[in-house]
């Protein structure tokens, strides 16, 4: 059984372009979050995502940043116009949820972007 | 919105030493998690230990949900063990985790 899978796991961009990070969850699981991990950081909520729903994106910048989590295929998390500040790693979980929210969390490998 | 606090910051131990780390919670804790970061930034989980006690192999975790802590033991520390320890709790009954700002562990050969 596979585990949370990201990909790229290493993203370069220039500042002003889009950068496009891709999380499938583990196998039987419907809920994905994002996070996100800034340099020397913990992490920090970004949104909560369910089959084609965003349940929660209170952590999310308003501007710039979306979400999505389709009903075939990867979540996806997009950036528009990336500036240097968005430099982190993005860190996808998933949970089965069959608690509700209380559920254990798997982490995948994340995705370390760099914005040159 | 919820806060939680991990010490210590930074631990250097010797490889064979036994270490405590602690979470502190200012809410009640609902989705208690202990999370290793590797040196190689890979998130590992431990425990999800709402409550109670477990074991696994040379770590343990202990959490009084009545006193909103956690503590997560670590014996006989191996080299392999150094990295990021971060514990995190469920964000004030919302979704999604709060996590500390991890404790620090190198252990020396």
């Amino acid at each position: 059984n596979a585990g949370v899978m990201q990909n790229p796991r290493h993203l370069v961009r220039r500042r002003g372009q889009e950068a496009r990070l891709r999380c499938s969850p583990m196998k039987g699981h419907s809920h994905v979050y994002w996070y996100r991990q800034l340099p020397e950081e913990g992490l920090k909520f970004m949104v909560y995502l369910q089959k084609e729903n965003i349940i929660d994106e209170s952590g999310m910048p308003k501007e710039r940043f979306s979400a999505e989590f389709p009903k075939e295929g990867p979540s996806i998390l997009r950036i528009q116009q990336v500036v240097r500040g968005d430099s982190a790693a993005y860190f996808c979980a998933s949970s089965p949820g069959l608690a509700g929210y209380a559920d254990t969390q798997y982490f995948g490998p994340g995705t370390r972007l760099t914005v040159l | 919105g919820i806060q939680v606090e991990q010490s210590p910051p930074d631990l250097i131990l010797q490889e064979g030493a036994n270490s405590t780390l602690r979470c502190n919670f200012s809410d009640s804790v609902n989705n208690l998690q202990w999370f290793h970061q590797n040196p190689w930034g890979q998130l590992i989980n431990l425990f999800y230990i709402p409550s109670g006690t477990k074991q696994n192999g040379r770590l343990s975790a202990t959490t009084v949900a009545t006193e909103r802590y956690s503590l997560l033991y670590i014996s006989s520390s191996q080299t392999t063990d150094s990295g990021v320890y971060f514990c995190a709790n469920e964000r004030g009954g919302a979704d999604g985790l709060t996590f500390g700002k991890g404790t620090h562990l190198i252990i020396q050969p």
